[in-house]
């Protein structure tokens, strides 16, 4: 079955503590993007790759890392979580069409993250 | 950052009823436009990309219409039920933009049985 799986699905966690949230896609994707959700924000593109080490700041990228090694993982990373960044966080992956795309992107069940 | 906006963001709907919504988005260097429909707990799905002014899609109960010179989309859900319960959102992608979506806050539908 095709799909974008995450982990974990809920996390609580303190300041400053750090965490990884996994992303998996086995949909040969080359376009891999990371989320968050907040009321009212829809959702805010954090950090996205094009293909195997090729990364890029979205929108919010602020306190976040990733890493690209692997075409079909993409963990998103929090060195030093921070309240502010309690949030729900989607991860999605579509093919990569250079010159624009149509393609919908495929999103994972989300990770409901709680920072004290 | 674009502006892409959906209202209202959140309506009750009595079963059976129609209802409809809009998303608005610039109407310069369109490219594409989707809708997707997130239920609680589970992953967003693509219901719907629209490219065309004027384009009309359908899927079952809920369609969705495109105006590209004004800017905006509605999405249409005719005689609703309570498993159309859902946020739906739409994201714009601009030309260039590669694989880029920048998405709506959502209109969160519910309903009533």
């Amino acid at each position: 079955e095709a799909q974008v799986t995450q982990n974990p699905r809920y996390l609580i966690t303190v300041t400053g503590k750090k965490l990884t949230v996994t992303c998996s896609q086995n949909m040969n994707h080359e376009y891999m993007s990371w989320y968050r959700q907040d009321p009212g924000l829809g959702l805010r593109q954090i950090y996205y790759s094009m293909n195997v080490e090729v990364t890029d700041k979205g929108d919010v990228p602020e306190g976040y890392k990733v890493s690209r090694k692997e075409k079909r993982n993409f963990p998103l990373i929090l060195e030093s979580p921070s309240p502010n960044q309690t949030s729900l966080y989607f991860c999605a992956s579509s093919f990569l069409r250079l010159a624009g795309s149509t393609d919908t992107q495929y999103f994972g069940p989300g990770t409901r993250l709680t920072v004290l | 950052i674009l502006n892409v906006e959906q209202s209202p963001q959140s309506l009750h709907v009595q079963e059976g009823d129609s209802t409809n919504f809009t998303c608005s988005f610039p109407s310069s260097n369109f490219y594409a436009l989707h809708w997707y429909r997130w239920e609680t707990a589970k992953s967003p799905e693509a219901l719907f990309v629209m490219t065309l002014n004027g384009d009309e899609k359908k899927k079952g109960r809920i369609s969705a219409t495109l105006n590209t010179k004004e800017g905006y989309s509605y999405l249409y859900i005719k005689g609703s039920q309570p498993e159309d319960s859902a946020t739906y959102l739409c994201a714009f992608k601009r030309q260039a933009a590669g694989n880029k979506l920048t998405f709506g806050g959502g209109t969160r539908v519910l309903v009533k049985p």
